[in-house]
């Protein structure tokens, strides 16, 4: 299958502080990526949808303002949290569609594992 | 609202015995159908999807069975590994956008 890589895989950061997680898609181009949240042993949630080249599409209860997203080229995404809190700790994990496999392939990235102090 | 019904939350196989995980859906607009499979503190990968058009795909010692008027699919792991121990995710998907379900841990014992 394709690849999709994360960096970095963990961070530890202090309450207040911005953390930007990048995803990108190492061997085709990725008009669409999704960025999800999980919380220790429960399933992934997604948080939004990630166009190349417009805005992100967020789904309901996730704050835009605090997980703001940029899809900037066609194999890179970036998820910055902004003023982390130490609820914001998570296993973020973002996918992207292999457009040469049809709508809804997606690939999953290793996941960056975010800890607030 | 959970729209992807997973069970059971965890599964104790022998090696060598079939391991079988049952996904339930509501959302009728669902058209794909995958399931994942995650380490611990790694992403998912993919394993296997279905359409609604065909009952049943067998890729390898992984098959899933489709039941459209019952708005059921199933995962079903032959010749069971320990190397097959890991979280196992279903999900569906009208247009891309993937539901989970709620994930079920299995534990192969040699």
């Amino acid at each position: 299958g394709a690849v999709v890589s994360q960096h970095p895989s963990r961070v530890i950061c202090k309450s207040g502080t911005s953390v930007k997680i990048e995803c990108r898609s190492l061997d085709f181009q990725a008009t669409t990526m999704f960025w999800y949240r999980q919380f220790p042993k429960q399933s992934l949630m997604l948080m939004a949808t990630s166009n190349e080249g417009s805005k992100a599409t967020y789904e309901q209860g996730v704050e835009k303002d605090k997980f703001l997203i940029n899809h900037a080229s066609l194999t890179l995404s970036t998820l910055t949290v902004t003023s982390a809190h130490p609820e914001d700790s998570s296993f973020y994990i973002c996918s992207a569609r292999d457009p040469r496999q049809g709508r809804e392939t997606q690939y999953f990235g290793p996941g960056t594992r975010l800890l607030v102090l | 609202q959970q729209q992807v019904k997973q069970s059971p939350q965890s599964l104790i196989v022998q090696k060598g015995g079939i391991s079988i995980i049952n996904c339930a859906y509501e959302n009728t607009a669902f058209d794909y159908f995958p399931w994942y499979q995650q380490f611990p503190g790694k992403g998912p990968a993919l394993l296997i999807a279905i359409r609604p058009d065909v009952s049943e795909k067998k890729e390898g010692r992984f098959t899933i069975s489709f039941n459209k008027s019952a708005k059921q699919f199933s995962l079903h792991i032959m010749d069971s590994q320990p190397g097959d121990s890991a979280t196992y995710f279903c999900a569906a998907s009208p247009r891309g956008k993937l539901t989970f379900g709620q994930g079920t841990i299995l534990t192969v014992h040699p």
